[in-house]
Order: C-alpha cells, then sequence, then structure tokens
C-alpha cells in the first residue's frame, strides 16, 4: 500500500516548452504532497508543498512562476515547469504523508528533465 | 551549520561487512527520524521510521537514535550487493506537517 505513482518518468523538452509532472497517490488520499528537485549527488531540496484545494507554498528562492502547481483532488498534483531552460534539468520527485500507520512519507520514482 | 549533517562518503565495504551509516543534527525540535534508500535514478523508499531514542531492528536493519546527542545511526548487518545505493536520513517534527528535512545521502557500494 501507500504507492505514488510518478509520471513521466524521463522527459527531453526544448528551451521555452513547458513540461508537466504528475503525481496520483494510488490507494490512499494525500491533501499534501511534496515536490522536490535533486542534482546528482545531492540530497532532496524542497521546492513547494502542494495543498489539495488551495494555493502551494512555495519555498524560498523558488519562482512560482516557472514552477505551477495544482492539486486539484485528493489523488492527484501535478508540476508544471513553464519556459524551462538547460537550467531547469534535474530530477524532480514528489511526496506525500502517508495517513495511516507509521510508514512515515512514500516518494513517487521521479522525473528525470532534460532542457535542450 | 546545515540543519541535518550526513557524511556523503563515497562508502565501499565488502560483502558481508557491517555497514554504519550516520546522521547528526542540530534542531532538537525534531521528533521522528526516517532512513531511505535511493537507487540511482529512481525515488527514495523508506526503510526504517522511529520516533523515540533507542534501536529499532527490522531484519538487516537497525535504526538507532540519540537525542540527547542529535545523533542517529543505520546499520546493515551481512551487507549484500544489492544494498549499493544511497542512504538518507530525513526528519521532521510533529508540530510541522510541511515537510522533512533530509541528510546530503551517502552513497554505498558493496562488493562481491
Amino acid at each position: 500500500g501507500a504507492v505514488v505513482s510518478q509520471h513521466p518518468s524521463w522527459v527531453i523538452c526544448k528551451s521555452g516548452t513547458s513540461v508537466k509532472i504528475e503525481c496520483r497517490s494510488l490507494d490512499f488520499q494525500a491533501t499534501t504532497m511534496f515536490w522536490y528537485r535533486q542534482f546528482p549527488k545531492q540530497s532532496l531540496m524542497l521546492m513547494a508543498t502542494s495543498n489539495e484545494g488551495s494555493k502551494a507554498t512555495y519555498e524560498q528562492g523558488v519562482e512560482k512562476d516557472k514552477f505551477l502547481i495544482n492539486h486539484a483532488s485528493l489523488t492527484l498534483s501535478t508540476l508544471t515547469v513553464t519556459s524551462a531552460h538547460p537550467e531547469d534539468s534535474s530530477f524532480y520527485i514528489c511526496s506525500a504523508r502517508v495517513p495511516f500507520g507509521s510508514l512515515g512519507y512514500t516518494f513517487g520514482s521521479g522525473t528525470r528533465l532534460t532542457v535542450v | 551549520q546545515k540543519e541535518v549533517e550526513q557524511d556523503p562518503g563515497p562508502l565501499s565495504v565488502p560483502e558481508g561487512a557491517i555497514v554504519s551509516l550516520n546522521c547528526t543534527y542540530s534542531n532538537s525540535a525534531f521528533q521522528y527520524f526516517m532512513w531511505y534508500r535511493q537507487y540511482s535514478r529512481k525515488g527514495p523508499e523508506l526503510l526504517m521510521y522511529t520516533y523515540s531514542s533507542g534501536n529499532k531492528e527490522d531484519g538487516r536493519f537497525t535504526a538507532q537514535v540519540d537525542k540527547s546527542s542529535k545523533y542517529i545511526s543505520l546499520f546493515i548487518r551481512d551487507s549484500q550487493p544489492s544494498d549499493s545505493a544511497t542512504y538518507l536520513c530525513a526528519m521532521g517534527s510533529s508540530g510541522s506537517a510541511r515537510q522533512l528535512t533530509f541528510g546530503s545521502g551517502t552513497q554505498l557500494t558493496v562488493l562481491p
């Protein structure tokens, strides 16, 4: 149980285009999802917290107009990287807190974004 | 100073060895502690979860928390090549459901 499905697993896009990444909680309702960014051999950096039915909370230094987050339902949160540039190339991972037991937080499998 | 410090390694051990991975933290508000394993180009998967000082064992893995020293450890017994991955410590406080704070990760290689 407690699976978060993230897709696409990898995507290549041209500079200036937008890319949407989806995360779905498959067997539980996730009122809150977290979006992270990870550079090679570095830890996860929290970008924003996505709340169902309300605006996302962005961490300091994260451009909310570039990284659009939508959490329209209890099982789906999306991250759209708008007007992507090569420096946006990274590994993006979503996570949700498991609302039962002591399973902590569960993570999606990540999306490798390459902007060319 | 980072809230969570973790030796990045890399750490290389022979198969069967006991591995010790460690994190220190500075925020005394942290109340629960986790260890995640991350294979290359994959999302982290939860290994251990604990919220009290002491030891918690699960198979070959033992998580140890010392809140007085603000120090946590993960021990892996009888390490296997399949244990080769990056191990991330993470911690959070119950007063904030916002986020976990992660260590930088330790890259482990278990040699056959």
